[in-house]
């Protein structure tokens, strides 16, 4: 059962433009949506979380949009950068339970 | 400081060998995660510890995989009777809080598998 589910598997955003990636989730009980990043040969490294609390949440270009009555949050990269090329990866938890479900990862290439 | 660390960094090994794989947390973190993750795929759970206590194996697929942990630090993951559908990335990550609010895992650069 995939109770995470990403989309797109891969995008490629010019320089500067806007890169979108979302997920969908099943679990209700899910209760903090981090978003990793991973570069090649590389472990995942958060990038940003988000409780569902909020609707959304910044950090500098990154920003995460949470719908919880559609079960769905999505990853906006601002001002996308050739540096922000990488597999960038959602997950799900819930309170108690600490093991992470991930989605199942997007390519994003930004070209300069 | 040093991240999470694990080795070897690459394991080849034939059908029917066991093999163990080794994760070295981050220093005074409670919790330590295993999870496999296929090319292409996202991180698969395979089982956790909070200390020296194993909280969940529900990832573990069979039998086969067993996962110790028994300071409280270094943790290894064993697969016996290894078989080619057990190739794969298997990661390791910590996070300090157990779970609290605000926890985070660090992740490993992983072992590469590849069972001929």
């Amino acid at each position: 059962q995939q109770q995470v589910k990403q989309s797109p598997q891969s995008l490629i955003v010019q320089k500067g433009g806007i890169s979108i990636i979302n997920c969908a989730y099943e679990n209700t009980a899910f209760d903090y949506f981090p978003w990793y990043q991973q570069f090649p040969g590389k472990g995942p490294a958060l990038l940003i979380a988000i409780r569902p609390d909020v609707s959304e949440k910044k950090e500098g270009r990154f920003t995460i949009s949470f719908n919880k009555s559609a079960k769905q949050f999505s990853l906006h990269i601002m001002d996308s950068q050739p540096g922000d090329s990488a597999t960038y990866f959602c997950a799900a938890t819930r309170q108690g339970a600490q093991k992470l479900v991930f989605g199942q990862g997007t390519r994003l290439t930004i070209n300069p | 400081g040093a991240g999470v660390s694990q080795s070897p960094r690459y394991k080849v090994t034939k059908r029917g060998q066991d093999v163990a794989l080794r994760c070295d947390p981050i220093s005074g973190h409670v919790s330590l995660y295993w999870y496999r993750q296929a090319l292409g795929q996202g991180p698969e759970f395979l089982t956790y510890f909070n200390y020296e206590a194993q909280q969940d194996k529900s990832g573990l697929p069979n039998d086969r995989f067993s996962a110790e942990r028994p300071e409280g630090s270094i943790s290894t993951l064993t697969i016996q009777r290894t078989e080619q559908r057990d190739s794969a990335m298997y990661r390791c990550a910590s996070s300090p809080f157990a779970g609290g609010p605000g926890d985070t895992q660090y992740f490993g650069p992983g072992t590469r598998l590849t069972v001929l």
